[in-house]
């Protein structure tokens, strides 16, 4: 299957900090890639869906200013943290959808996750 | 109420024993996604089902599309197993996911 990597896979840092977390699609080329963010022991919440060389579409109560994500090329999500404070620790999951040798994934792969500590 | 509902929350089982899973949910849905987390945190997608069965391994997928309704089943479970499974589905006309708040398993020798 294809595979979704994600760098780091944890991160402190101090309050007021900015933070970049990198998604990457090794093996195939994400059109679509989904950040979501976890809380412990709740289920996943989609914080945005960004489309190759388009402006990432925020759900809503996701400040855009705050998390930035720039989706440049097939392979390379990124998602800034800007200003970071002690709430926004969380785990941060992205996924990819997209194509390889002209096969269609319509299932989204997951990256590995990035544990975030803001202190 | 939740639009994807999970049962049960949490599950303990003996190895060897054999595992049910559900899953139902209340919207449209173009397909319905079966995930484990591990420990770790990282997610790993088992099975992604529109209709019918799916199987791999010792695992085994069902929907029935009218009851909106889906398993998933382990059989021969082992310790390995253990993780946190997740019930998502793509709901129609869109690309985004909505997940159940899924199922803790743990499997002891």
């Amino acid at each position: 299957g294809a595979v979704v990597s994600q760098h780091p896979s944890r991160v402190i840092c101090k309050s007021g900090t900015s933070v970049k977390i990198e998604c990457r699609s090794l093996d195939f080329q994400a059109t679509t890639m989904f950040w979501y963010r976890q809380f412990p022991k709740q289920s996943l919440m989609l914080m945005a869906t960004s489309n190759e060389g388009s402006k990432a579409t925020y759900e809503q109560g996701v400040e855009k200013d705050k998390f930035l994500i720039n989706h440049a090329s097939l392979t390379l999500s990124t998602l800034t943290v800007t200003s970071a404070h002690p709430e926004d620790s969380s785990f941060y999951i992205c996924s990819a959808r997209g194509e390889t040798g002209g096969a269609w994934y319509n299932e989204q792969f997951f990256g590995p996750g990035t544990r975030l500590t803001v202190l | 109420k939740n639009e994807v509902e999970q049962s049960p929350q949490n599950l303990t089982a003996q190895e060897g024993e054999f595992i049910t899973i559900n899953c139902s949910y209340s919207v449209g849905i173009s397909a319905l996604h079966w995930l484990q987390q591990h420990p770790g945190g990282g997610i790993v997608s088992l099975f992604m089902l529109s209709s019918g069965k799916k199987k791999h391994g010792r695992l085994i997928a069902t929907i029935n599309i009218q009851e909106k309704h889906s398993s998933l089943h382990i059989t021969a479970s082992h310790p390995r197993d253990s993780a946190v499974y997740i019930c998502a589905v793509t709901r129609d006309n869109t690309d985004k996911l909505i997940f159940g708040t899924g199922t803790r398993l743990q499997v002891f020798p």
